[in-house]
């Protein structure tokens, strides 16, 4: 079946770029998604991605799909605390369902 | 967009009871998913509500533990029965609103259980 790989943890000094990453396994995924998990608070659909799209961009957010590796980036510009979460990489598979990553919580440094 | 609602949202049960969770959709959805995250933990799918028709479970999930009711499309049960210390976790209703599967996934806030 699906499996969803991210690293567990990242931390970026405040203001940088923050890059995280995500690879998957079934090449016929068509969407992708990253969410957010603040502390104690829901997930929040961050943005997703049309397995026949290159990058898509929103504001602050920009998501890179290379389709032939199976790897997934979420780059977060001019990281701010408020930034500070868990992101979860997550994929629609062939089986009808959406697999999530372990997620990867993102830590700001001053 | 959907928004979605459970109840209750956060519990504290004994051993070997058993809870009824309840997602309630503002729309008519396709699909209807739920959800376990364990503490520091990522989710992990416990079944397919399907409309109508036995929920679909996933691996490691049987329906005597997390029996799942879907009696329309706008409206799903979780039940955790026979709960143990194991159980708890936050559950999440989750569904997709729209006809075209894979599109936009939405959750509810969770039930958070704390079994004792």
């Amino acid at each position: 079946g699906e499996d969803v790989e991210q690293s567990l943890f990242l931390s970026v000094r405040e203001g940088d770029s923050s890059v995280i990453n995500c690879t998957y396994t079934d090449s016929s995924s068509t969407y992708l998604y990253w969410y957010k998990q603040e502390p104690g608070a829901g997930l929040q659909l961050l943005t997703y991605i049309f397995s026949n799209m290159d990058m898509k961009q929103d504001q602050r957010l920009t998501v890179l799909l290379n389709k032939k590796d199976k790897h997934l980036s979420l780059r977060i510009a001019d990281t701010q605390t408020g930034d500070s979460a868990i992101y979860f990489c997550a994929a629609y598979s062939s089986a009808s369902k959406i697999i999530f990553g372990s997620g990867t919580r993102l830590s700001i440094r001053p | 967009s959907a928004v979605i609602s459970q109840k209750p949202s956060r519990d504290i049960c004994q051993r070997g009871t058993s809870l009824t969770i309840q997602c309630q959709v503002d729309s008519q959805v396709t699909m209807m998913f739920w959800y376990r995250q364990q503490p520091g933990q990522s989710l992990t799918l416990i079944a397919t509500a399907n409309q109508g028709s036995e929920a679909t479970y996933e691996s490691g999930f049987v329906i005597d533990k997390f029996p799942i009711s879907r009696p329309n499309l706008t409206f799903s049960t979780l039940t955790v029965s026979n709960m143990s210390p194991e159980d708890s976790s936050i559950y999440l209703c989750s569904s997709i609103p729209g006809t075209s599967p894979g599109s936009e996934q939405f959750f509810g806030p969770g039930t958070r259980l704390t079994v004792l």
